[in-house]
């Protein structure tokens, strides 16, 4: 079991609200990850981090921001939800030192802008 | 820029046969390719990687090749069983050279194993 936790698990929320996704991994791992994936379809790099003060844009455009103050932390956040955000959001780990490129991911968290 | 196609958005097979999942891509050949297994509302779980020199990975009841030529991985379960049953999620490191880069997913293919 993967040490990588994700909250909400599931959260409805109105449009326009300002939402913050959190992403805890207790590895010590530098890399982390953020996933956006619908049903049915692949995961969609959204953003990366190498390490501490280190945020990157990923392969898929996305209106939600990060931060990396901390290694263990790397929470999303979206500035004003919209319907075109429900998704699932899936954040993932990998140690530097790990040898192979193996990702750990945590439950995800789905979801909904009505 | 790289294209990953998994063959079937579904499987489904008897208890006891072998689940072969076929992975192809477009471009690069990468420096790892990996198999990951999606259970429905879960994060995907890492089952093996295989690098481009090896031809044949193994762990347990599971098997990966790997054909540079062919641009395609093929993923073998063997002695399938209802736990099985999941998305299985081909995914190809960006990186061609050996550095390890960010992955690339597919769709993956719904696997359901009948008893």
């Amino acid at each position: 079991e993967a040490d990588i936790y994700q909250t909400p698990r599931y959260l409805v929320i109105g449009t326009g609200k300002k939402i913050t996704l959190e992403c805890s991994q207790t590895m010590g791992h530098d890399k982390m990850y953020w996933y956006q994936q619908d049903p049915g379809m692949e995961l969609h790099l959204i953003h990366y981090s190498y390490g501490v003060n280190s945020t990157e844009k990923g392969d898929l455009s996305s209106e939600s921001t990060v931060s990396r103050i901390r290694t263990e932390h790397f929470p999303l956040t979206l500035e004003s939800a919209r319907p075109s955000h429900t998704s699932q959001y899936l954040c993932a780990s990998k140690g530097i030192l790990a040898g192979v490129n193996e990702q750990f991911f945590g439950p995800g968290t789905r979801l909904t802008v009505l | 820029s790289q294209k990953i196609e998994q063959n079937s958005e579904a499987l489904n097979i008897q208890e006891g046969k072998t689940a072969t999942l076929t992975c192809n891509y477009t471009n690069y050949s990468p420096a790892y390719l990996q198999w990951y297994r999606q259970d429905p509302g879960r994060g995907p779980v890492f089952l093996l990687l295989i690098r481009e020199n090896e031809k044949e990975k193994r762990k347990e009841r599971l098997k990966v090749t790997f054909d540079t030529t062919l641009k395609q991985s093929l993923f073998h379960i063997t002695a399938s069983q209802p736990a099985d049953s999941a998305t299985y999620l081909c995914a190809l490191d960006t990186n061609y050279g050996g550095s390890q880069g960010n992955l690339i997913f597919g769709k993956g293919t719904k696997l359901s194993v009948k008893p």
